[in-house]
């Protein structure tokens, strides 16, 4: 069964200090993996696609990386604007529906 | 950019009611999507279409139908809405097929409370 693992569940950072959230899953023959922000009471908002294992995308603070296995988004030098829910997802292995994480909830103290 | 309108951003209904939430995208994509979204369970797909008039079920279909009956809108129907269906509610639409355009784009929800 195709899983998606998302840790940890929060994660509290002071502004400026760096930290990771990581996303593991189990899917035979990965066609996509994809990171979304969501802001409290709305919609998820897509940020990256990662295709392959080594494949890397930047966006301002934040930087996703994929292995075989699991993937990393990086918090560099982070500021309360960061404060959000991160969500990963894969498509199923089947079919191109997504199945979603349950999220990292990051805040950042200011 | 696409935008997916949900109708409704609040709706507080009765245990028992018909509960309609509608959902319009405006970029001619193929598929759409609900899901509900609860503390700790995520993201679940309750029913997704692939074309108008195709229907297909989720992980959580019990309780819910849909109707596509035009490209641009996905309705989610609640026959008889119960306690255990409050939840936020949450549309997408996606291009048919995979590659760079294949990342959902989702509404601003539906946060649903049955009393």
């Amino acid at each position: 069964e195709d899983q998606v693992t998302q840790s940890p569940e929060a994660l509290r950072l002071q502004e400026g200090e760096s930290s990771s959230l990581n996303c593991s899953y189990t899917v035979s023959g990965l066609r996509g993996l994809f990171w979304y922000r969501q802001d409290p009471g709305k919609g998820p908002e897509f940020l990256f696609t990662l295709y392959s294992a080594g494949e890397e995308k930047e966006k301002e603070r934040l930087k996703a990386t994929l292995t075989k296995k699991e993937s990393f988004l990086h918090i560099t030098a982070p500021k309360p604007e960061d404060s959000a829910t991160y969500l990963c997802a894969v498509p199923w292995s089947n079919d191109y529906k997504l199945s979603f994480g349950a999220g990292t909830t990051v805040t950042v103290r200011a | 950019d696409v935008k997916v309108t949900q109708s409704s951003r609040y709706l507080v209904k009765r245990t028992g009611e018909k509960v309609f939430l509608e959902c319009v995208q405006d970029m001619d994509h193929e598929n759409m999507f609900w899901y509900r979204q609860d503390p700790g369970l995520g993201l679940r797909l309750i029913y997704f279409s692939y074309d108008v008039k195709m229907k297909e079920k989720g992980d959580i279909p019990e309780g819910y139908s849909v109707s596509r009956e035009k490209k641009e809108r996905f309705s989610l129907i609640l026959e008889s809405a119960s306690t255990n269906q409050t939840s936020m509610y949450l549309c997408a639409s996606s291009l048919l097929g995979q590659g760079p355009n294949y990342g959902y784009t989702f509404g601003s929800g539906t946060r649903l409370t049955v009393v």
